[in-house]
C-alpha cells in the first residue's frame, strides 16, 4: 500500500539558511499534518491543512510557513534556521480532518542545523 | 508534554513476556491512537480506539480506554525482540481539527 512520502530524508543546513521540506500524502487523503520531534522528545504538532486550506496551527515559529497544493502535497518552508530547529520533521496524512480517523506518518526528514 | 504522562518511561522485559504501557490525558477526547517508533525512524500506526469504545484488539495488541479516568493502556502479549521500540499514545480532542497531542512515550526493550 502507498505510504506518505517525505523528501528529503536528510538535510544539513547552516544557521540562518532556509530549508524546504516536502510531503506527498497517501492517495485520496485530503488532510496533511506537520509535526516536529526534537531529540528524545515526543512529536509536537506544527500545522495542518485540509483541502488546501490551513485548518489548525500549533507551536510553529513565525519563521516557518507551509502550504498545501492542488495535488494535495504540502511543503514546509523554514527560514533563518537556528540550531534549535534541528529535529525530525514528520508529515502525516488522513482522509478527513475531524479527528476521527487514523493519521499515517511518513518516514520523516531529519534536519540538522550547524 | 501538553497531554499528560506515559508510564513507565522505560520498560525492559524478556522475550515471551507481556508488556503493559499506560497513558493518561487531560481533556475530553474523540479518539486515542497508539504509535510505535523504532529509534530515530518513522511513526507506525498501531491502533485507534474511539471514545465510545472500551477495548480493542489487533493481533498481539490489546488497547483499553477508560474515559472516566482519562487513561489508556497498551498490552503487547508474547513479546518479541522485534517489539523493541518507543511507544507513544496520541489523542485527538473532541473539538479540534484532528491534530494529535502525543504523550512522552515508553521505551520498550525486549531481550532475546
Amino acid at each position: 500500500a502507498a505510504g506518505v512520502i517525505q523528501s528529503p530524508r536528510h538535510l544539513i543546513k547552516e544557521k540562518r539558511e532556509t530549508a524546504t521540506l516536502k510531503c506527498y500524502p497517501i492517495p485520496r487523503h485530503d488532510t496533511v499534518y506537520w509535526y516536529q520531534q526534537g531529540p528524545g522528545q515526543d512529536p509536537q504538532f506544527l500545522i495542518s491543512f485540509y483541502e488546501k486550506m490551513q485548518s489548525d496551527k500549533g507551536s510553529i515559529p513565525d519563521r516557518f510557513s507551509a502550504q498545501q497544493f492542488s495535488d494535495y502535497h504540502s511543503e514546509l518552508n523554514m527560514s533563518s534556521l537556528e540550531l534549535g530547529d534541528s529535529a525530525l520533521y514528520f508529515c502525516a496524512s488522513s482522509q478527513g480532518r475531524l479527528g476521527r480517523v487514523e493519521q499515517f506518518f511518513g518516514p520523516g526528514t531529519r534536519l540538522t542545523v550547524l | 508534554s501538553q497531554q499528560g504522562e506515559e508510564d513507565p518511561q522505560a520498560l525492559s522485559i524478556q522475550e515471551g513476556e507481556n508488556a503493559t504501557m499506560n497513558c493518561s490525558y487531560k481533556t475530553s477526547i474523540n479518539n486515542l491512537q497508539w504509535y510505535r517508533q523504532n529509534s530515530g525512524r518513522g511513526l507506525v500506526h498501531l491502533i485507534l480506539i474511539r471514545s465510545n469504545e472500551r477495548e480493542k484488539h489487533s493481533g498481539r495488541l490489546r488497547v483499553t480506554l477508560d474515559t472516566s479516568k482519562k487513561s489508556s493502556s497498551l498490552l503487547i502479549t508474547a513479546s518479541r525482540a522485534a517489539d523493541t521500540a518507543s511507544y507513544f499514545c496520541a489523542t485527538a480532542f473532541s473539538s479540534n481539527t484532528g491534530k494529535l497531542i502525543f504523550g512522552q512515550g515508553t521505551t520498550l526493550q525486549v531481550k532475546p
